[in-house]
């Protein structure tokens, strides 16, 4: 079993509409949780942390932690064509590890 | 962008040679890191540093090293390059492990034939 755990996709999306992407990690004292989005040939860029449970809400982004599921989502409102990327899950597992373990990325479609 | 460059952006090499990849960053940040990034594997992280002359192994360290001697630069060398290696390499830095925010360089296309 994967450490960090995102289905590949592709999750394809009408433009407006909510997209929902998903994670879970079988580290359960992980502290730390991180959304970043890759567009194809570029590098990763960090779009959303969280850190408690509950949501955070930045902009379009809505990321959701459970940690008593060991589950972590991103919600995109009113999708674009532009969101249309990998997106990729980090997590911080507290087991004296210092960097971040990735899932493989969920790739987004947007349709127009 | 974060203050982050890596060079070259591009190389193709010989089985067998050694090549040596740069992280240069202008953020002033204590930690840096060196990922691969392959199609199904996502990114894994090869080595990293937490400070100048600092650093340890990730879980995929065999066949690299790393050194840091000033903190704006991190070296990746591969001693003897093998077509395993072929991969995209991504440089990141953080400012604390607390938060462990990771901000990435635009990455290293790296094919050994």
């Amino acid at each position: 079993q994967k450490e960090v755990e995102q289905n590949s996709g592709p999750l394809s999306v009408p433009e407006g509409a909510i997209a929902s992407l998903n994670c879970t990690y079988s580290d359960r004292v992980s502290q730390s949780f991180f959304w970043y989005r890759q567009y194809s040939g570029k590098s990763p860029e960090l779009i959303m942390s969280i850190y408690s449970n509950g949501d955070k809400e930045d902009g379009r982004f809505t990321a959701q932690l459970n940690k008593a599921s060991q589950y972590v989502s991103l919600l995109i409102r009113d999708s674009q064509p532009s969101d249309s990327a990998t997106y990729l899950c980090a997590v911080r597992m507290d087991t004296g590890r210092r960097a971040l373990t990735f899932g493989s990325g969920t790739r987004l479609q947007v349709q127009p | 962008d974060a203050g982050i460059t890596q060079s070259p952006r591009h190389k193709v090499t010989e089985t067998g040679t050694p090549v040596t990849l740069r992280c240069h960053q202008t953020e002033n940040h204590r930690y840096m890191y060196w990922y691969r990034q392959d199609p199904g594997h996502g990114l894994r992280l090869i080595h990293y540093s937490y400070g100048v002359k600092d650093t340890d192994k990730g879980e995929v360290s065999d066949g690299y090293s790393v050194s840091r001697s000033k903190t704006e630069d991190f070296l990746l060398t591969l001693e003897s390059a093998t077509s395993s290696q072929t991969s995209v390499y991504f440089c990141a830095i953080s400012e604390t492990i607390d938060s462990n925010e990771q901000f990435f360089g635009p990455g290293t296309r790296l094919t050994v034939l």
